[in-house]
């Protein structure tokens, strides 16, 4: 089915390397969502895209982390100089438009080493 | 006060049993609220949609109260495969956003 696909599925990275996450929401969703899940923590958001609105930048932990969103459909998650402390799970969703129902895609796990 | 509080649990139920869970959130005019399930090291995953003031899915129940601000989502009957944590998405995400914040969840461990 065409769900919220995300790349890679796990990621093992150096401390101090760069690194991109990729989501590619379902077809026609306009709202688009990365979300960062800890062990056993809840989710956390990190930014927000709605159209060609500005995105809501308001959940980035620092200024190591940027996304992009081009042409309204694919999403890349940027981590520049990942810590420790960035190992997660990092989510992605898409909805319809906003405050819809958002759909997952499965994740990409990151474990920086 | 936080956008959206849960309480985490767990709550450990016998099989068959009626099970509530609760969800409070900062004030919204908004009637949209969303419940999903999050299974061990898997993605969240839609449960229930409600665009009015409750919805009701088989032995699913979910209401909202906006006199007192919370969602509740009501599980009869339980199942072993109801064990999950449940995440809370409340009217317009718990506040005056356009974004979806989801509550920390609650974990429900339904046991033979």
């Amino acid at each position: 089915g065409a769900g919220v696909s995300q790349s890679p599925s796990n990621k093992v990275t150096e401390k101090g390397k760069d690194v991109e996450l990729r989501c590619d929401p379902i077809s026609g969703h306009t709202a688009l969502y990365w979300y960062r899940q800890s062990l056993g923590q809840g989710l956390e958001f990190l930014i927000y895209f709605q159209g060609n609105s500005a995105p809501d930048k308001s959940g980035l932990p620092s200024d190591r982390f940027s996304a992009e969103r081009t042409g309204g459909s694919v999403s890349t998650l940027t981590i520049q100089r990942t810590q420790q402390e960035d190992s997660a799970v990092y989510l992605c969703a898409s909805s319809l438009v906003r405050n819809t129902e958002a759909f997952f895609g499965q994740g990409t796990r990151l474990t920086v080493v | 006060r936080k956008e959206v509080e849960q309480d985490p649990g767990p709550f450990n139920v016998p099989e068959g049993a009626t099970v509530a869970f609760n969800c409070t959130y900062s004030n919204s005019a908004s009637q949209s609220f969303f419940w999903y399930r999050q299974d061990c090291r898997k993605e969240p995953k839609l449960l229930m949609s409600v665009y009015s003031s409750g919805n009701e899915d088989g032995r699913f129940t979910a209401q909202l109260n906006r006199a007192s601000q919370y969602i509740s989502l009501l599980i009869r009957d339980s199942k072993l495969s109801d064990s999950a944590t449940y995440l809370c998405v409340p009217p317009e995400g718990g506040g005056a956003t356009n974004k979806l914040i989801f509550g920390t969840g609650t974990l429900l461990a339904v046991q033979p």
